[in-house]
């Protein structure tokens, strides 16, 4: 069955410290690969997204994320957090071929000052 | 282009009741989707549009929902009836037909609160 698995439901980092999302995936074809971020009340931005090619993906905001197809994992990472970064993070899913996209359930990122 | 956008923002109902959204897509899109996300989980695909066309209905829309999409430029989702279990965020995105998963774009969503 296609999924997606974000293990950590929240996470707490101190602002200026580094951090990791993890993100694993269950997809029988080539999976396209997307970060979305999402504060209170609002809708879904992209943050990032892998399709093919070099798998450290660059997105917005400073965030980066790795393809591992190995480990079947696309973890989100950024090197020093800012308060403005707290919010909830949707790891998704989906295919060439496809129109949908399938979403991990979040981890929601809290900032201490 | 100002994005998509959904109308209302918010909405709270009496159970029973009938509900009714709106979403307008980016103009040159001709996809056009939508998602509900309950609290504490990520988004999940309801149905599709292809222009007018709707292509696919997950088994979560139940025959209380219905969705159009006239003309293939906005489109509406309405629940009739509804339940305290509807209570969750309704999101539509849309995107261009080739490439569709390069774009999706995503509204800010109507809030529904069945009370």
């Amino acid at each position: 069955a296609q999924s997606v698995t974000q293990p950590d439901i929240h996470i707490t980092v101190s602002e200026g410290a580094s951090l990791e999302l993890r993100c694993n995936y269950s997809y029988g074809a080539t999976p396209y690969l997307f970060w979305y971020v999402q504060s209170p009340g609002q809708g879904l931005q992209l943050l990032l997204k892998y399709f093919s090619g070099d798998t450290l993906v660059q997105g917005i905001k400073g965030f980066e994320a790795e393809f591992k197809r190995s480990q079947s994992s696309f973890n989100l990472r950024k090197p020093s957090v800012h308060w403005s970064d707290a919010a909830e993070y949707f790891c998704a899913v989906g295919a060439r071929s496809s129109y949908k996209l399938i979403f991990g359930s979040g981890t929601r990122l809290l900032v201490r000052p | 282009d100002t994005g998509v956008s959904q109308n209302p923002r918010h909405k709270i109902t009496k159970r029973g009741q009938n509900v009714t959204f709106r979403c307008d897509p980016i103009s040159e899109h001709n996809r056009l989707y939508w998602y509900r996300q309950t609290l504490g989980q990520g988004p999940e695909f309801l149905t599709y549009f292809q222009n007018e066309a709707q292509l696919e209905k997950s088994r979560l829309l139940s025959d209380r929902f219905s969705a159009e999409r006239p003309k293939g430029s906005f489109s509406t989702l309405e629940i009739q009836r509804t339940e305290q279990g509807d209570s969750a965020m309704y999101l539509c995105a849309s995107s261009l037909n080739s490439g569709s998963l390069d774009g999706y774009t995503f509204g800010s969503g109507t809030r529904l609160t069945v009370v």
